[in-house]
């Protein structure tokens, strides 16, 4: 969606390797969320931030760390890859706490070997 | 927190009203329910908003019973372009959206 950019959309990595997902945005919402989504799972929330140097733990936070040091780029760090961090991962933003104003990304697509 | 729950996979034709109802037993007093769509490679998008009764926009409808235990997106006359994954994320006083599994509908000619 226009405002909201994830990068890398694909990735290919070992096992054991750090990763950084970078999801940045240009409407300078206040609010951003990082989700994962497997088959059968869903979409489930890893971690989120409501401002700059401001975040907070999801349902599935175990292995994931983010950091916000600007308002426009909220970073995901898998600090040692492993299989069962393959998956599809969102950014969403928000102006608001208000669940219908959630814009997401187009995804970032991770393997990890 | 209130899980949802959801009919994993829906069939309809095109021009048919599909409804598609989402269970949460356990919602909270401050809870609001809200729909997404989604379609392949890409991320969710939102549809419908409500907190009881009926709400009605342009897209859809969102019927919700006096108990709030669940919900019920109405979508007129669909065509193959609904064909997607449809959500009912809950949000909470925190304000994060909470997902469940999702109803794939597939819409036939």
């Amino acid at each position: 969606d226009a405002g909201i950019t994830q990068s890398p959309r694909h990735k290919v990595t070992e096992t054991g390797t750090p990763v950084t997902l970078r999801c940045h945005q240009t409407e300078n919402h206040r609010y951003m969320y990082w989700y994962r989504q497997d088959p059968g799972h869903g979409l489930r929330l890893i971690h989120y931030s409501y401002g700059v140097k401001d975040t907070d733990k999801g349902e599935v936070s175990d292995g994931y760390s983010v950091s916000r040091s600007k308002t426009e780029d909220f970073l995901l760090t898998l600090e040692s890859a492993t299989s069962s961090q393959t998956s599809v991962y969102f950014c969403a933003i928000s102006e608001s706490t208000g669940g219908s104003g959630y814009t997401f990304g187009s995804g970032t697509r991770l393997t990890v070997v | 927190l209130a899980k949802t729950t959801q009919p994993i996979s829906m069939d309809s034709y095109e021009g048919q009203e599909v409804n598609i109802t989402c269970s949460h037993n356990n919602i909270a007093t401050n809870d609001y329910i809200t729909w997404y769509q989604q379609f392949p490679s890409q991320g969710p998008r939102f549809i419908i908003q409500g907190y009881k009764t009926k709400v009605t926009n342009e897209v859809a409808s969102l019927f919700i019973p006096a108990d709030r235990k669940s919900s019920t997106l109405s979508l007129p006359r669909v065509s193959l372009s609904d064909t997607a994954v449809y959500y009912c994320p809950l949000y909470n006083q925190g304000g994060k959206l909470i997902f469940g599994q999702g109803t794939e509908l597939s819409v036939k000619p």
